[in-house]
């Protein structure tokens, strides 16, 4: 089955970086673009970054570009986020979620949780 | 960027009961928009898109309408199970936005 599977997240302090991944299965991966989404603790749903299928495009909130880098190795069927410079308020549940073609989420990973904190 | 309303921000029902959600957007998004539900502690899942398509698996209790600015999402009679967070996403214009959830509780 379709599956989405997150990791990579800890708890990192002001200024420091973390790469997250998302293996993906159950599904020809190239064929999709992926998205990031974010869940600050009791907030609602955040739209990080995308990547077309063949990571020929990329787009960033304002609230991350030029700190997010969004990436992907087809080959390895795994979507990465590698983050930079991050700041307490990048404290989330970051998801991965696959595009089916427009430009709305049809499935989701669990989550991984990143804690910027001193 | 569109920004997305959901009203109420919280809704008390009582099971079996039908609920009705509602989600406006700035500036008209045509019929690009989604909903999903989201259950506590778990990540959400697509229940709607093209504003009335059901997605894989989702049972017909679960109704789409609107388009332009004015969207709704209607549950029919609700079972134990769907008291969650729903959130609607439009698509039509970059960024994706979010609207702000409707929390569904047990009245």
């Amino acid at each position: 089955q379709v599956q989405l599977v997150e990791s990579g997240g800890g708890v990192v302090q002001p200024g420091g970086s973390l790469r997250l991944s998302c293996a993906a299965s159950g599904f020809s991966f190239s064929s999709y673009g992926m998205h990031w989404v974010r869940q600050a603790p009791g907030k609602g749903l955040e739209w990080v970054a995308f990547i077309q299928n063949d990571g020929s495009n990329k787009y960033y909130a304002d609230s991350v570009k030029g700190r997010f880098t969004i990436s992907r190795d087809n080959s390895k069927n795994t979507l990465y986020l590698q983050m930079n410079s991050l700041r307490s308020e990048d404290t989330a549940v970051y998801y991965c979620a696959k595009e089916p073609g427009v430009y709305y989420m049809d499935v989701w990973g669990k989550g991984t949780t990143v804690t910027v904190s001193s | 960027e569109i920004v997305m309303t959901q009203s109420p921000a919280t809704l008390s029902v009582s099971p079996g009961e039908r609920a009705t959600l509602s989600c406006r957007a700035s500036q008209s998004v045509s019929s690009n928009l989604a909903w999903y539900q989201q259950k506590r502690g778990q990540a959400p899942r697509l229940l709607i898109h093209g504003a009335s398509t059901r997605a894989t698996g989702i049972p017909a209790r679960f109704s789409g309408s609107g388009s332009g600015t004015e969207f709704t999402l209607t549950i029919s009679s609700l079972q134990s199970g769907d008291f969650a967070v729903y959130y609607c996403q439009q698509y039509n214009n970059w960024p994706p936005t979010f609207g702000g959830g409707t929390k569904v509780e047990i009245k």
